[in-house]
């Protein structure tokens, strides 16, 4: 276990619907990262999120949207979603040195 | 903006020889670098990581990178692999401007490890 929970560990959903991931970072961890993982793309960052506030933003579709909560938790909200958009995705927590701790995932199949 | 290429997409090895797996990052200023280790349906383990100081650094599990400034790569090795090895492996760039900026990470090179 590193302390990084993300539920649910899979979803399966279809086309045009919306869909929520949870993250619960490692306890004193202020910052929240969501990576997507596909074959093709491999691993790329979509968003970052600093106690409370969005501290980064990277490839991510304006269908997808995220918040910190003020517990820390993390949610990255999948809309309208499209077949591409099957994946792994990752919740990743720090402190300021670095300290990247992953989450097991969560498997989103989109049929 | 930084990149890192791990050129190799797939390598195989035999158990008890050395491994090599590169990692070659592009990046102006002096970077943070990292290498994680994913086993299937698992998340990203942190192998070992560089920020300053010796450019030989130690990780778990018997590993260790070398960072050469010259070359821009950080290179990751073992000198006798184990079939519990088998994984996927990403080498990521990350630096520090007001904060820690997200890390960039490679497309891995999967490490398959035969009898």
């Amino acid at each position: 276990d590193s302390g990084v929970t993300q539920t649910p560990k899979h979803l399966i959903t279809a086309t045009g619907q919306r869909v929520t991931l949870r993250c619960s970072p490692r306890s004193g961890d202020l910052s929240v990262y969501w990576y997507q993982q596909s074959l093709d793309q491999g691993l790329q960052f979509l968003i970052q999120y600093y106690n409370g506030e969005e501290r980064a933003k990277g490839n991510i579709l304006e269908r997808f949207s995220a918040q910190q909560f003020p517990d820390l938790h993390s949610e990255l909200n999948l809309s309208s979603l499209e077949l591409g958009d099957s994946a792994l995705y990752f919740c990743a927590s720090s402190v300021v040195n670095y300290g990247y701790t992953f989450g097991s995932g969560t498997r989103l199949t989109v049929v | 903006a930084q990149s890192v290429t791990q050129p190799d997409i797939h390598i195989t090895v035999s158990e008890g020889a050395s491994l090599e797996l590169r990692c070659n990052y592009s990046y102006g200023a002096t970077p943070y670098l990292f290498w994680y280790v994913q086993s299937p349906g698992q998340g990203l383990q942190l192998l070992l990581k560089y920020f300053s100081g010796d450019t030989l650094v130690q990780g778990i599990k018997g590993f260790e990178a070398e960072f050469k400034r010259s070359q821009s790569s950080f290179n990751l090795r073992k000198p006798s692999v184990h079939w519990s090895d088998a994984a996927e492996y990403f080498c990521a760039v990350g630096t520090y401007v007001s904060g820690n900026t997200p890390l960039v990470f490679g497309k891995g090179t999967r490490l398959s490890v035969i009898a």
